[in-house]
């Protein structure tokens, strides 16, 4: 069983589409968050939601919408993306907003803007 | 501001030998946590090792340990007797608690090369 998913894993689209990323856990973890990774491997983090309750908004396009449904989801969707969109995007989850014993990551959504 | 530095983009190890990977961090906060944390080619951001700040005593997970010297605030990675499986790129990650906002930062990151 997975403990965190993340559907796609690959996303290739063209400038200006929308799109959205899931993300799905079954630990029972109370919060979760999506983090984007660059090209140069460099991880930020972008959002954390705690019992679908919007805790973290880091400086990102209003283009980005995140929503969490329930505790167990945290979905991400883009709108009008650029070329600069492209990245690797991760959802993670732990248990506490303070994550004291780390994340659990999903494997990633490799998301290329052409 | 914390800041999460590792120092060594890439390093190479021989298998079954001893590699150390750097990590050094900036805080004014006393009580925090320290990470690191595995990705390999897969992709998969997995956890490696968890050090309390608040605990003298260095973690230590199997052939991986730490070494944690808080006044010089340095937060190294040893992994002892090097496996093919242990080369992938090594983050160090911080704990950061600003007015009960927390959020890991990470470094940039260490490439380990494991030699056959």
């Amino acid at each position: 069983d997975t403990a965190v998913s993340q559907t796609p894993k690959y996303l290739v689209t063209q400038m200006g589409n929308d799109k959205s990323i899931k993300c799905e856990q079954n630990l029972g973890h109370d919060t979760m968050y999506w983090y984007k990774q660059d090209s140069k491997k460099f991880l930020k983090i972008m959002f954390s939601y705690n019992n679908k309750e919007l805790i973290i908004n880091e400086t990102v396009p209003n283009r980005f919408s995140p929503k969490s449904p329930d505790k167990a989801h945290l979905n991400l969707h883009i709108n009008s993306l650029e070329l600069g969109d492209s990245a690797v995007y991760f959802c993670a989850s732990s248990q506490g907003v303070q994550a004291n014993y780390g994340y659990t990551f999903g494997s990633g959504t490799r998301l290329t803007v052409v | 501001a914390q800041t999460v530095t590792q120092s060594q983009p890439e390093m190479s190890v021989q298998e079954a030998e001893t590699v150390t990977l750097s990590c050094t961090y900036d805080t004014s906060e006393s009580d925090y946590y320290l990470f690191w944390y595995k990705q390999p080619p897969s992709r998969q951001m997995i956890l490696v090792i968890r050090q309390e700040a608040y605990k003298q005593q260095n973690a230590t997970e199997n052939r991986f340990s730490v070494n944690f010297q808080k006044a010089a605030k340095s937060f190294s990675l040893k992994i002892s007797d090097s496996q093919l499986g242990d080369a992938a790129m090594y983050f160090c990650a911080y704990r950061s608690d600003t007015s009960g906002t927390y959020k890991y930062i990470f470094g940039t990151g260490t490439r380990l090369k494991v030699l056959a």
